[in-house]
């Protein structure tokens, strides 16, 4: 069977301190990743998605990276975290050759930026 | 711009139903999930609808009207365990997921 597992689960950061969330998927070969950050009443922003090694594809313009350096691994990034960043993120992995698949979410990653 | 509105809070009674409502408006559609997201946790997959029509699933069942842009999820017999979260999400022409805020559904002894 699948699973998915991101941590830390919970983290709090500095201001301009670094961050590094990792999200690693097994059971599965060529996932479509996604790193979702969710605030308290709305709804998920989708942050970056990527389809395969190497490719990744950001939605929205921020200092948050991130990286794809193996087929199951998925690692979100900043050089220099902002208090805006806090928020939960969450970690997701689609079946690759279905458009309208189904998301499997890993446990969530709570960041409190201070 | 592409809008997806769901009520922000709902409250019932243990073992009534309640149905939480989902309004859309997005470029293009290609379907539409519902996801139960407990307090801390990850959202978790309920129902999906591309068709016009009820779909059931044991208690819960999920209704899509694609004409009117409208969707809602029905809970039966409601539990305690069902008080979380419930996220509405459509697939726009692109094949990107929209999401609406969620409804926090608060279930009353």
């Amino acid at each position: 069977s699948q699973t998915i597992h991101q941590w830390p689960a919970t983290l709090v950061q500095p201001v301009g301190s670094p961050l590094s969330l990792e999200c690693t998927v097994e059971g599965t070969s060529n996932p479509n990743l996604y790193w979702y950050r969710q605030a308290a009443g709305r709804g998920l922003q989708l942050l970056f998605y990527s389809v395969g090694i190497g490719q990744i594809s950001s939605e929205v313009p921020q200092n948050l990276s991130a990286s794809r350096p193996q087929d199951r691994q998925f690692i979100l990034s900043s050089k220099k975290l902002l208090l805006s960043d806090s928020g939960f993120y969450l970690c997701a992995w689609s079946v690759s050759d279905r458009d309208t698949g189904e998301l499997f979410f890993g446990e969530g990653s709570r960041l409190t930026v201070l | 711009g592409q809008n997806i509105d769901q009520p922000t809070e709902m409250t019932a009674t243990e073992g009534a139903i309640v149905q939480i409502n989902c309004t859309y408006q997005t470029s293009g559609f290609n379907g539409l999930f519902w996801y139960q997201q407990h307090a801390g946790e990850a959202p978790t997959f309920l129902s999906y609808n591309v068709l016009d029509g009820l779909e059931e699933k044991g208690r819960f069942s999920s209704f899509l009207s694609r004409s009117k842009g409208y969707s809602y999820l029905l809970l039966k017999e409601l539990q305690m365990k069902d008080s979380a979260s419930y996220l509405c999400a459509v697939v726009d022409s692109n094949y990107q997921l929209i999401w609406g805020a969620g409804t926090k559904l608060i279930i009353k002894p």
